[in-house]
């Protein structure tokens, strides 16, 4: 069965720069979310989007943003990258409001 | 407010010893789900227990939800080498299409 798709799975920036991270959902689930991971800590939520439409927000920077298109998949869009923006993030998505979530691989983000 | 903080946060037990993981959250929730993580991958959904349910069972893994103290715990029996993970718990508020906040986990070492 297909699972979530995260790409890419690794991504050097470089401090005040930017960056794309991909989404691609399972096909008929409806929400999808994005967390943050830094070393030894636990994920943090940043937003998500229920049928394309913003559903819940976390602490999500300012300098992040992130939209769901009409075919599902989502981005999470990072810009003025810092230092302390290196983590894992991954993207899960589920079905219903009842539902466990399914995680993609994630994106491991360094900032040099 | 956090949801979902575990504790301990490090067990170390023998193949075969049971681990029993606790879990507490701060709001009313919908529903109570345990998760695993291998180091540096996805989290993996492993059971969901709702708020009008007090003990489910999945294989070797035994949740029970107090929600009068607002506490959850996972037991896994007859542990393996490869239960080696951390294990988080993620709490669903009762409220709207909110997104899971995890707390910083517990991590499991068991020792062949």
């Amino acid at each position: 069965a297909a699972g979530v798709i995260q790409s890419p799975r690794h991504l050097i920036k470089e401090k005040r720069e930017t960056a794309t991270l991909k989404c691609y959902p399972i096909p008929r689930h409806d929400t999808v979310y994005w967390y943050q991971q830094g070393p030894g800590q636990d994920p943090q939520f940043l937003i998500s989007f229920y049928e394309k439409m913003q559903s819940d927000k976390g602490s999500i920077p300012d300098r992040f943003s992130a939209q769901q298109f009409s075919d599902y998949h989502s981005e999470l869009n990072m810009s003025s990258l810092e230092l302390g923006d290196s983590a894992l993030y991954f993207c899960a998505s589920s079905w219903i409001r009842e539902s466990g979530y399914t995680f993609g691989s994630g994106t491991r983000l360094t900032v040099v | 407010s956090q949801q979902g903080e575990e504790d301990p946060q490090a067990l170390s037990i023998q193949e075969g010893e049971n681990a029993t993981m606790n879990c507490s959250y701060k709001t009313s929730i919908n529903n109570l789900q345990w998760y695993r993580q291998n180091s540096g991958r996805g989290l993996v959904h492993l059971i969901l227990i709702r708020s009008n349910e007090r003990e489910k069972h999945s294989g070797r893994l035994r949740v029970t939800l107090d929600t009068s103290k607002k506490s959850s715990s996972l037991l896994i029996t007859a542990s393996r080498a490869a239960d080696t993970a951390s294990y988080f718990c993620g709490a669903r508020r009762d409220t709207g299409r909110r997104a899971l906040t995890f707390g910083s986990g517990t991590r499991l070492q068991v020792q062949p």
